[in-house]
């Protein structure tokens, strides 16, 4: 199972645009990179997946250059309620496995 | 919203005890999987299934054992509890390989103590 680096922590206050970036510099080609957020006491919940290039969604956007040795999570105007432990993964999403390495995540704190 | 139920939230248990932590889902997936989890850590993956009457074991070692009879059940056993064993406990199924997706649905996790 493919390996990321990501930040243990980032702080940021309401309103802010958020960047987390996370190195995956093992990414095999059929892997595709999925970011999960984690509030509390409460399982992880998918937020994002893309191969390459740029991917968004209602919640977030995600950024993988050409080389897909590394992506951004970017969060438009966090708000307190952002405030979470975020998870960048790579994974075959085809595999018969299915299976996903969390490493230990960005604590993210906004701050009002 | 993820269908997708464990039970029960939060056991307190003496040492020795056999407990069973439940986990369904209604989503109809074939893949569920046990994560374990203690504050501020990584999660764990202990045990998975790809479907009925298929289990394996994850990446971090565990005591506890699991049975896949239906689809939609997934209960991990503990024949006897001990201190070592206290952790969040979350449960989380996913689709058929090849949907195109890795997303994995969550459940809202079990929180064991055992004194």
């Amino acid at each position: 199972l493919a390996k990321t680096t990501q930040p243990i922590s980032m702080d940021s206050y309401e309103g802010q645009e958020v960047n987390i970036t996370c190195s995956h510099n093992n990414i095999a080609t059929n892997d595709y990179i999925t970011w999960y957020q984690q509030f509390p006491s409460q399982g992880p919940r998918f937020i994002i997946q893309g191969y390459k290039t740029k991917v968004t969604n209602e919640v977030a956007s995600l950024f993988i250059p050409a080389d897909r040795k590394s992506s951004t999570l970017s969060l438009p105007r966090v708000s307190l309620s952002d405030t979470a432990v975020y998870y960048c993964l790579v994974g075959d999403r085809g595999s018969t496995l299915g299976r996903l390495y969390f490493g230990r995540g960005t604590q993210l704190t906004v701050w009002p | 919203e993820a269908d997708i139920y464990q039970t029960p939230r939060y056991l307190v248990i003496g040492t020795g005890k056999k407990i069973t932590l439940e986990c369904s889902q209604t989503m109809g997936h074939d893949k569920m999987y046990w994560y374990q989890q203690d504050p501020g850590m990584e999660l764990h993956l202990i045990h998975y299934s790809y479907g009925v009457n298929s289990t394996e074991k994850g990446d971090l070692s565990s005591e506890s054992t699991v049975s896949r009879i239906r689809t939609e059940h997934f209960p991990l056993t503990l024949e006897s509890a001990r201190p070592s064993h206290t952790s969040q406990y979350l449960c989380a199924s996913s689709e058929i390989a090849g949907k195109g997706s890795n997303e994995q649905f969550f459940g809202p996790g079990t929180r064991l103590t055992v004194l």
